[in-house]
């Protein structure tokens, strides 16, 4: 198995500029969660979905932030505009079940720097 | 905000000595995980620990769960150099939520 799939691994872009950050879970899982981390706040989560619902999006900083899961194996988090305070590691997850007692599976995450 | 804290925030020993990592937390939890994280790549998954269990081994590693402290503590036995990294505990976020809220973490490094 593959693992879980983010695209791109790096980002550089310019402040107003949207960015969109892309995630392929395991297969056959049917949560995915997208987390940020950054060296002051640490590992955050934004948003998760289930069976390609979204749950819980009360991370989600603002509404210049969306996600979507438009099928099983595809996720997408946007930022539009972009700012430079949204630079960070943006990791995806994924895990098998709705419990928060199964492990989840972290992809490589995507490094954005917003100039 | 951060639910879970753990101390210390860094730690460097020598190889082959063990390394104890502590975790406290705010409120009741139905389990805890413990993850790991290498220098520039995403988590990986170590250990759950469920609110009924008081400790739980996998290989060189040892996790206790104290729930009337809300705190738990990750041992790792007999370390090596490919230990270095970091270690965060996580819990559920709450309010039925299955998103897992993380400490900030203790950075690891084992001296050869």
């Amino acid at each position: 198995d593959a693992g879980v799939i983010q695209s791109p691994r790096h980002e550089v872009t310019e402040m107003g500029q949207e960015v969109t950050l892309r995630c392929k879970p395991i297969s056959g899982h049917n949560s995915l969660f997208w987390y940020r981390q950054t060296m002051m706040r640490g590992l955050e989560l934004l948003i998760y979905f289930n069976n390609n619902v979204p749950i819980d999006d009360s991370g989600m900083p603002e509404d210049r932030f969306s996600a979507k899961m438009p099928n099983a194996s595809f996720s997408t988090l946007k930022i539009q505009p972009s700012e430079p305070r949204d630079s960070a590691v943006y990791f995806c997850a994924s895990s098998l079940g709705t419990s928060g007692s199964v492990e989840q599976f972290f992809g490589p995450g995507t490094r954005l720097t917003v100039l | 905000s951060q639910q879970g804290e753990e101390d210390p925030q860094a730690l460097s020993i020598q190889e082959g000595e063990n390394a104890t990592m502590n975790c406290s937390y705010k409120t009741s939890i139905n389990n805890l995980q413990w993850y790991r994280q290498n220098s520039g790549r995403g988590l990986v998954h170590l250990i759950l620990i469920r609110s009924n269990e008081r400790e739980k081994h996998s290989g060189r590693l040892r996790v206790t769960l104290d729930t009337s402290k809300k705190s738990s503590s990750l041992l790792i036995t007999a370390s090596r150099a490919a230990d270095t990294a970091s270690y965060f505990c996580a819990r559920i976020s709450g309010g039925g939520a299955d998103g897992l809220t993380f400490g900030k973490g203790t950075h690891l490094i084992i001296q050869p």
